[in-house]
């Protein structure tokens, strides 16, 4: 079992849903990285957060420590937000974890 | 102007040979970083550099051999290339080496080992 799982791992939505992807983790953390990799490849970070909630536009990302759990919405989601969702944990001295990523398919 | 650019972008190549991919920063990071996707998209953490000094080597075999002349640069040099070592490359950055700074990240390198 992966140290960071995520859920759903494939997501398909017709354009303006809210979208909720999440991302449970089982080791203890100091912080917690959303990113998004474009259908062309390349990574963005969205947000780094190590506690309470955090907001970019129409993206939010909220992170509860205790239950070792993140979530990242989308508001008003539209065809460009697809891409892969990655979620990533800092543990120990530097190094993060990946989780396996949640494909997200808006359709117009 | 590129924050983060790793050449080349395509990479194919024999069993065997010797390879590298280059890559540059003008951030004014101190951190830099490789990664690789395998075919499944899971990334893992190959190498950690932080102002030129070696931080992180994640059980990554020693044909893979990591260059920083610089803290701007980290170069990835791989020897005797293998089947499995197909994936795609990714060179990051952040400003610090505590893991808690934003990632920035080039656009990979995609490596095919025929």
């Amino acid at each position: 079992k992966n140290e960071v799982e995520q859920s759903p791992q494939n997501l398909t939505a017709q354009e303006g849903e809210f979208i909720t992807i999440n991302c449970s983790y089982s080791v203890g953390i100091s912080a917690l990285h959303w990113l998004q990799q474009h259908p062309g490849g390349g990574i963005v970070s969205l947000f780094m957060l190590s506690s309470g909630k955090k907001k970019h536009g129409r993206l939010i990302a909220t992170i509860n420590i205790q239950e070792k759990h993140s979530s990242l919405h989308i508001t008003a989601s539209h065809p460009r937000d697809s891409a892969v969702y990655i979620c990533a944990v800092k543990q120990g001295a530097q190094k993060l974890v990946f989780g396996q990523g949640t494909r997200l398919t808006i359709n117009p | 102007d590129t924050a983060v650019s790793q050449t080349p972008k395509y990479l194919v190549t024999q069993m065997g040979n010797d390879k590298s991919i280059k890559c540059e920063q003008n951030l004014g990071h101190d951190t830099m970083y490789w990664y690789k996707q395998d075919s499944k998209k899971f990334l893992k953490i190959m190498f950690s550099y932080n102002n030129k000094e070696l931080i992180i080597n994640e059980t990554v075999p020693n044909r893979f051999s990591p260059k920083s002349p610089d803290k701007a640069h980290l170069n990835l040099h791989i020897n005797s290339l293998e089947l499995g070592d197909s994936a795609v490359y990714f060179c990051a950055s952040s400003q610090d080496w505590g893991g808690t700074e934003k990632l920035f990240f080039g656009s990979g390198t995609q490596l095919s080992v025929l």
